[in-house]
């Protein structure tokens, strides 16, 4: 199946700093990822829908200013989460579908990234 | 996109099979069945996915019921590799609509020696 990339797999930082996360789409153009929030012992939750050259959509109660999201590729979205804080500690996670007539409307995952705010 | 019902967690011994049911009784006519797979600490893994008919790969087989209100996954030699969440999600068709995945808790699966 196609290859989807997350860096970095983790990353520690001091609260009040901005960590950038970014997803690559290794084999296929992916007109729309999509990235997800998974604290410890729960199920995924998506945070919001990238789509290439626009603006992406944000779940209800995502922060839009908080988590910045860009896509300005068809291979590349990245994440920044901007002044976090201990509560913004989680494992992040994107995922792509291939678009065009390849597009059999799986949706492959990166390997996540662990964020630890101190 | 459909609620589903898994069970919380399942043990299943090495070499066995393993068959993860899972109920979407409000399924709709143009609305597949997906399972994804989380290992610990990785991002979930796509297994197979089918619309009515039984469907198999190099990893699982589906087994959809004849009116579509539940499936089961089954993984004909279950190994320890294979302990993860095992998620069933359903959706509309592929290749039209929303694309994005609605997580439910999922089945975590013990394989055991």
């Amino acid at each position: 199946g196609a290859v989807v990339s997350q860096h970095p797999s983790r990353v520690i930082c001091k609260s009040g700093t901005s960590v950038k996360i970014e997803c690559r789409s290794l084999d296929f153009q992916a007109t729309t990822m999509f990235w997800y929030r998974q604290f410890p012992k729960q199920s995924l939750m998506l945070m919001a829908t990238s789509n290439e050259g626009s603006k992406a959509t944000y779940e209800q109660g995502v922060e839009k200013d908080k988590f910045l999201i860009n896509h300005a590729s068809l291979t590349l979205s990245t994440l920044t989460v901007t002044s976090a804080h201990p509560e913004d500690s989680s494992f992040y996670i994107c995922s792509a579908r291939e678009g065009g007539p390849k597009n059999t409307g799986e949706l492959f995952f990166g390997e996540g990234s662990r964020l630890t705010v101190l | 996109d459909a609620k589903t019902t898994q069970p919380t967690s399942m043990d299943c011994a090495e070499g066995r099979a393993a068959n993860l049911p899972c109920n979407h009784s409000t399924i709709s006519g143009n609305e597949y069945v997906y399972w994804y797979r989380q290992i610990h600490s990785q991002g979930p893994q796509y297994i197979i996915h089918g619309l009515k008919n039984n469907e198999t790969n190099e990893m699982a087989s589906l087994i959809i019921t004849e009116d579509r209100k539940s499936s089961t996954l089954i993984l004909p030699h279950a190994t320890l590799r294979d302990t993860a969440v095992y998620y069933c999600i359903v959706r509309v068709a592929a290749g039209a609509g929303s694309y994005q995945l609605t997580f439910g808790k999922g089945t975590k699966l013990s394989v055991i020696p």
